[in-house]
């Protein structure tokens, strides 16, 4: 299986910040990567796909950037509703897998 | 707008088996693949399988024997068993619409979620 690991675990920021989360696959999985954000509760929601592309809807404060083994999610200016956890996630081959989560708290 | 609600036991006996159904609503079950994910506090999100509309399934090698997953095309449903279930079966269970973007796969619509205790 395709390892998925994320940093940092856990975050603390204040509205306004500016945010970096990374993910890095054990191998190779080119841009076969997707972000997702789930609030306490909720199901996951997509961010964003194909590493870099942003779902339909997804406020554009919201980047991802990397290909082949190295991934980031860039949020800049937090809002309130940002504060959740985020999961990257891979397709590039099955079993799909995803990260063990970033949990994103309020300073 | 495409809505998926799981529905089953939410209390499960050890050793017997578990049934969830997801009902897709809005949209169609065709031509879509339809995965089952579940999350728990120490394995955090697991894939557990898919199946396409046209009965096509594919399970995660990585979990253990005892996962069944089947679809009803009538009923625009698709359902998950897992059989002797044991305390490591709790777990929260979504179920998911398979789609692309791009050439990407991706998880675009999902379930609230299903609560299922594997408990006396």
């Amino acid at each position: 299986d395709i390892q998925m690991t994320q940093s940092p675990s856990s975050l603390s920021a204040s509205v306004g910040d500016r945010v970096t989360i990374t993910c890095r696959a054990s191998q190779s999985i080119t841009n076969y990567f997707n972000w997702y954000q789930q609030k306490p509760g909720k199901a996951p929601k997509l961010l964003i796909y194909a590493a870099s592309s942003l779902q339909s809807g997804v406020p554009s404060r919201f980047s991802g950037s990397g290909s082949g083994t190295d991934f980031t999610l860039t949020i800049i200016s937090l809002q309130p509703e940002d504060f959740a956890t985020y999961y990257c996630q891979q397709t590039y081959s099955m079993p799909y897998t995803f990260g063990q989560g970033t949990k994103l708290e309020i300073k | 707008q495409v809505h998926l609600q799981e529905s089953g036991p939410g209390l499960v006996n050890p050793s017997e088996t578990l049934s969830l159904t997801c009902t897709v609503s809005g949209g169609s079950i065709s031509p879509y693949y339809w995965s089952w994910i579940r999350q728990t506090p120490g394995k955090g999100l697991e894939w557990i399988g898919y199946i396409y509309y046209s009965g096509i399934t594919s399970y995660n090698p990585s979990l253990r024997s005892g996962f069944t997953i089947s679809v009803d095309r009538s009923k625009n449903q698709f359902s998950l068993k897992v059989r002797s279930v044991t305390a490591a079966d709790t777990a929260v269970y979504y179920c998911a619409r398979n789609n692309y973007g791009g050439n990407v796969l991706i998880f675009d619509y999902w379930g609230q979620g299903a609560l299922v205790t594997v408990s006396s």
